[in-house]
């Protein structure tokens, strides 16, 4: 067990709906990055907050949106829905930012458009 | 990050030493190392790092060469449940992992 907790673990909608994808990091870790894993494109970095504050950008469409709040729990939105999107979500987190510093990872959310 | 090179797939025995390897001739200086490994659709599961040194912890031993262009992940006993697809990451930015493709490692009985 990572630590890390996502909700909910699968999630079924059709095209046009949008989503919630929640997050609470590891105790004690300020940063939170979310993943998204399709078939076709492997691990794919989308979003990175530390503190709640956005930190870097990936390939997140802009249909995409996330935060992180004062507790420290983070959530993604995703909106418009489109078959494409169906795909694993995985958040992670970690201490800190330094190099030398893992990250964690939860056991995703399974999103499933239809 | 840096780009790095794995086959694309391993086998390995049951109980025998997995040596997976890694290239990174592209690596700086200040640049990490990272091991992860997934095992089916959960999610990456941190397993080493290191920066020059040789590094052991519980699950595994990282092989670093002198030169930093290569690394070997080795799980000293593969059991069964060691069958995943591992990553090697060379990291440089501070915050995000950058993962290829990885190594499927296949462990039979």
């Amino acid at each position: 067990d990572s630590g890390v907790t996502q909700t909910p673990k699968h999630l079924i909608t059709a095209t046009g709906q949008r989503v919630t994808l929640r997050c609470s990091p590891r105790s004690g870790d300020l940063s939170v990055y979310w993943y998204q894993q399709s078939l076709d494109q492997g691990l794919q970095f989308l979003i990175q907050y530390y503190n709640g504050e956005e930190r870097a950008k990936g390939n997140i469409l802009e249909r995409f949106s996330a935060q992180q709040f004062p507790d420290l729990h983070s959530e993604l939105n995703l909106s418009s829905l489109e078959l494409g999107d169906s795909a694993l979500y995985f958040c992670a987190s970690s201490a800190g930012t330094a190099l030398d510093t893992p990250l964690h990872f939860g056991n995703g959310t399974r999103l499933t458009v239809t | 990050d840096a780009k790095t090179t794995q086959p694309t797939s391993m086998d390995c025995a049951e109980g025998r030493a997995a040596n997976l390897p890694c290239n990174h001739s592209t690596i700086s200086g200040n640049e990490y190392v990272y091991w992860y490994r997934q095992i089916h659709s959960q999610g990456p599961q941190y397993i080493i790092h290191g920066l020059k040194n040789n590094e052991t912890n519980e699950m595994a031993s990282l092989i670093i060469t002198e030169d930093r262009k290569s690394s070997t992940l080795i799980l000293p006993h593969a059991t069964l449940r060691d069958t995943a697809v591992y990553y090697c990451i060379g990291r440089t930015s501070y915050g995000k992992l950058t993962f290829g493709q990885g190594t499927i490692l296949t462990v039979h009985p």
